[in-house]
């Protein structure tokens, strides 16, 4: 069974901090997906990543896809309260596999 | 284009009852899954379908739940004789393409919280 880990499972900070967000798994994907899901929505994607080693830039958020493409990171830089909200990674196979997700608040 | 609609957004049952709930995947989508969200969790797998086929039942309970995808209209998802342990976010998704050996993206609706009495 394939499982994604994500950490910190909590994270709260102030305003224009940069964070970095971790999703890991001992299995390998083909792809990686990460969204952000707020209170009463669904999950919205932000980004798919697919070649080992893959960096991508979303305004302040850089994703970046492990070499081996078992992991993943997400850092965004200056944090805004608007990005508060559950960050998600999923594994690109059919069925995706979801993380538990890294609940963040940015306080202003 | 419209996105991923799914109704209603909230239902309320009580205990033994049915409850169905409906997906219209996004114009040009063939293919729906199902996911369940209980509070601080990721989203769980239940069900892939393409039309009038179920692909993969696999996250499914094997009592109670069921789904479709009908030629025509949305995909259900229902559930009989419902308990209280069947509260949750329901999700539905929808994708263009199988994803076999490729990317295989995935576009959610706002869900339905169903809350059992």
């Amino acid at each position: 069974t394939q499982l994604l880990e994500q950490s910190p499972q909590f994270l709260s900070i102030q305003e224009g901090e940069n964070l970095t967000v971790y999703c890991n798994s001992s299995s390998v994907f083909s792809s990686l997906q990460w969204y952000r899901q707020e209170p009463g929505e669904g999950p919205v994607l932000l980004v798919t990543v697919v070649t080992g080693g893959e960096v991508k830039k979303l305004k302040r958020l850089t994703f970046q896809f492990g070499d081996a493409r078992k992991d993943s990171s997400l850092h965004i830089t200056a944090a805004q309260p608007g990005d508060t909200g559950l960050y998600l990674c999923a594994g690109g196979n059919t069925p995706l596999v979801f993380g538990k997700g890294t609940r963040l608040s940015v306080i202003a | 284009n419209a996105g991923v609609m799914q109704n209603p957004r909230h239902l309320v049952r009580r205990r033994g009852q049915e409850a169905r709930l409906r997906c219209s995947p996004m114009k040009g989508h063939s293919h729906v899954y199902w996911y369940r969200q209980l509070p601080e969790e990721g989203l769980k797998f239940m069900v892939y379908l393409q039309k009038e086929n179920i692909i993969d039942e696999s996250g499914m309970p094997k009592e109670r739940f069921s789904a479709e995808f009908p030629k025509e209209g949305p995909s259900i998802l229902r559930i009989q004789q419902v308990v209280r342990g069947d509260s949750a976010a329901y999700f539905c998704a929808s994708s263009p393409i199988t994803g076999t050996g490729g990317t295989d993206t995935q576009y959610f609706g706002p869900g339905t919280r169903l809350t059992v009495l």
